[in-house]
């Protein structure tokens, strides 16, 4: 069965710190796909980062960068200088097969 | 590239009756989905159709749920005999094969 752990419920940070969020998947797949969605609180997803299972490199789009170990199944993002318009929802996600799954979201405030 | 959309945004309707819901996929996308978010959790996967063919249902989808593609484009989401826990977001996404989701902005559905 596939699953998406991210056990980071909400986080709080100040303007300009660096934040984390974890992202923890079970998979039988040799092949899948890991993405990365924001929700802000307008309520619309939207994508992120996409990453296929036989590409571990790491990835950096400006202030967002991406942290992809098969080894230990995680597929962390880091937001560096954090801002109040990076405030979100953000959700983990895995697809196999004909379906994605989503984790359950880590809610994050930046204050100013 | 209108995006993804989704008729109605609102609908509130008493247990027991029938509801329907619409989405309209980005033009050119062969894939669309069907999710349900409620309140602090990530999207729940519903339903997918490749093209017209609906190739997976959930498990957790009961008989009172229905979904349809007609001709590949448009597809609708109905709820007989809607319940309160029915109530919930009601996402739909749209894709290129296992290219990310394009979600809409949701129909918010409340069952009184």
């Amino acid at each position: 069965a596939q699953k998406v752990t991210q056990a980071q419920t909400e986080i709080s940070v100040v303007e300009k710190e660096d934040v984390t969020l974890d992202c923890v998947y079970e998979t039988r797949d040799t092949t899948y796909y890991l993405f990365w969605y924001k929700q802000p609180p307008s309520g619309e997803l939207v994508f992120l980062i996409r990453r296929n299972s036989f590409d571990e490199q790491n990835e950096i789009s400006g202030r967002y960068s991406w942290n992809f170990q098969k080894s230990t199944s995680s597929f962390n993002f880091t937001i560096t200088a954090s801002q109040v318009v990076d405030s979100a929802v953000y959700f983990c996600a895995l697809a196999g097969g004909f379906k994605t799954i989503f984790g359950a979201g880590t809610r994050l405030f930046v204050k100013a | 590239d209108t995006g993804v959309s989704q008729d109605p945004r609102h609908k509130i309707t008493k247990r027991g009756q029938n509801v329907t819901f619409r989405c309209d996929p980005i033009s050119e996308h062969n894939r669309l989905y069907w999710y349900r978010q409620t309140l602090g959790q990530g999207p729940e996967f519903l339903t997918y159709f490749q093209n017209e063919a609906q190739l997976e249902k959930s498990r957790l989808l009961s008989d009172r749920f229905s979904a349809e593609r007609p001709k590949g484009s448009f597809s609708t989401l109905e709820i007989q005999r809607t319940e309160q826990g029915d109530s919930a977001m009601y996402l739909c996404a749209s894709s290129l094969d296992y290219q990310p989701h394009y979600f809409g902005p949701g129909t918010r559905l409340l069952v009184l």
